[in-house]
C-alpha cells in the first residue's frame, strides 16, 4: 500500500496571501496525484489531476506540482472561499491512498 | 455530465448490515470505476474498495477486505457498497466516487450517505 502523508496539518494564512500545501508518496507514482478540496458539510471536489492539471471550472489560483514522491499544492491570494480541508489522493495502484489532509484557515 | 445519487441515510444496530447504492446517470457506466470512500466524523478519506462493472469483480482495501462487497448492476447503472457486522466505529458519512478507469481521479462524487450505528 502506498502511504500519502501531508504537511502542516493545518495552515493559517492571511487573506490575500498564498499558501504552499504538501504531500509526499513512500513510493514512485510519477504524476498521479490528485487535489480534492472538501468545504465544511460538503462533498469533496476535484481540484487537481495527473499532478498539475486543473480540473473543470477551477480556478487558475490553484497551481499543483511535482512528480515521483514529492508534490505540492499552491493557493496564490487566499480567499474566504477558499477555506476547506484538502486532500491528495494517488491512483497509481491499488489500494487507492488519500493523505491525512491540510486544513486550510484564515488567520 | 455525470452525476452519481447515493440512497438515504441509514440507521443500524450493531452486528447488522447496511446496503447504499449509487446509480449514475450521463457517461459511460460499464467501463468505469466506482469506488466507496467513507469518512467518520471529524476524520479524512478512507478509501474502501471499487469496482469496475463490465469486470465484474471488485478490489477492497484489506482493513475492509471480511465485511463488505462491493457490486455493480449494469442494467440500472447502480453501484452497491453492503457493509456487515457493524459497530459503531462504522458510523460514516459514505461516499461513491467514479473514476474513467483503473488509474483516474475521482469525479464526480455522490452526494454521501450517512450511516449511523447505535443501539
Amino acid at each position: 500500500e502506498i502511504v500519502m502523508t501531508q504537511s502542516p496539518v493545518t495552515l493559517s494564512v492571511s487573506p490575500g496571501e498564498g499558501a504552499t500545501l504538501s504531500c509526499r508518496a513512500s513510493q514512485r507514482i510519477s504524476s498521479k496525484l490528485a487535489w480534492y478540496q472538501q468545504k465544511p458539510g460538503q462533498t469533496p471536489r476535484l481540484l487537481i489531476y495527473d499532478a498539475s492539471t486543473r480540473a473543470t471550472g477551477i480556478s487558475a489560483r490553484f497551481s499543483g506540482r511535482g512528480s515521483g514522491t514529492e508534490f505540492t499544492l499552491t493557493i496564490s491570494s487566499l480567499q474566504s472561499a477558499d477555506i476547506a480541508v484538502y486532500y491528495c489522493q494517488q491512483y497509481k495502484s491499488w489500494p487507492l491512498t488519500f493523505g491525512g489532509g491540510t486544513k486550510v484557515e484564515i488567520k | 455530465q455525470v452525476q452519481l445519487v447515493q440512497s438515504g441515510a441509514e440507521v443500524r444496530k450493531p452486528g447488522s448490515s447496511v446496503k447504499v447504492s449509487c446509480r449514475a446517470s450521463g457517461g459511460t457506466f460499464s467501463s468505469a470505476s466506482f469506488s466507496w470512500v467513507r469518512q467518520a466524523p471529524g476524520q479524512g478519506l478512507e478509501w474502501m474498495g471499487g469496482i469496475i462493472p463490465m469486470l465484474g469483480t471488485a478490489n477492497y482495501q484489506q482493513k475492509f477486505q471480511d465485511r463488505v462487497m462491493i457490486s455493480a448492476d449494469e442494467s440500472t447503472s447502480t453501484a452497491y457498497m453492503e457493509l456487515s457486522s457493524l459497530r459503531s466505529e462504522d458510523t460514516a458519512v459514505y461516499y461513491c466516487a467514479r473514476s474513467s478507469g483503473y488509474s483516474f481521479p475521482f469525479d464526480p462524487w455522490g452526494q454521501g450517505t450517512l450511516v449511523t450505528v447505535s443501539s
